[in-house]
């Protein structure tokens, strides 16, 4: 087990509603990524969170945004859900001191209806 | 041109034959690899990571070739536990460190 956790495992919406995941990381890691990962497909890079600011975006739109808390957990928010948003979302998370080697949690499954 | 390419697959593969595959990847900025592997609706683990002069955990085998912009991942003696999808990841550590994924490569080892 990675330390990772993740809420919730599964989660069913509707077209236009919003959502919130969330992830609590290895104790140590003061760095979270999200990843979100289509069926069949890689994961791909949302965004991530060092010391509570975003510290990188991948090629997803504002109404996906983030959170990340004094403790280092972090939430994802995703506004106006689409069908296409329907995924696994991957939370990672790593130490500063080994910034490469990031541990996933065991990730939300999003469906959206 | 996608960032990393991978063959999805499926290989078919006998238990305890060897199987390789490759992973190719555009950008020569790329400064670190890494082999992950995921089963059916879990997440990714981290399989090895991958060296320049390549390396070997037990059965499993990972080579780079800069020259060439390719990672593999050699596994021998297959066993039905390695049946699963083979994702190789790199980082770009001017672009954050994020982790930029291939589609994956699923394995099947059969009896």
């Amino acid at each position: 087990e990675t330390g990772v956790t993740q809420s919730p495992t599964h989660l069913i919406k509707t077209r236009g509603q919003q959502v919130t995941l969330r992830c609590s990381s290895q104790s140590g890691h003061n760095t979270v990524s999200w990843y979100q990962q289509a069926l069949g497909q890689g994961p791909q890079f949302i965004f991530q969170y060092y010391r509570e600011e975003e510290n990188g975006r991948g090629n997803f739109p504002p109404r996906f945004s983030g959170l990340q808390f004094p403790n280092y957990s972090s939430e994802l928010n995703v506004n106006a859900l689409e069908l296409d948003d329907s995924a696994l979302y991957l939370c990672a998370s790593r130490s500063r001191a080994a910034q490469e080697t990031q541990y996933f949690g065991p990730g939300t499954r999003l469906l959206v209806l | 041109r996608k960032e990393v390419e991978q063959d999805p697959g499926p290989f078919n593969v006998p238990e305890g034959a060897t199987v390789a595959f490759n992973c190719t990847y555009s950008n020569s900025a790329s400064q670190s690899f890494f082999w992950y592997r995921q089963d059916c609706r879990k997440e990714p683990k981290l399989l090895m990571s991958v060296y320049s002069s390549g390396n070997e955990d037990g059965r499993f085998t990972a080579q780079l070739n800069r020259a060439s912009q390719y990672i593999s991942l050699l596994i021998r003696d297959s066993k039905l536990s390695d049946s699963a999808t083979y994702l190789c990841a790199l980082v770009i550590k001017a672009a954050g460190n994020k982790l930029t994924f291939g589609g994956g490569t699923r394995v099947l080892v059969k009896p």
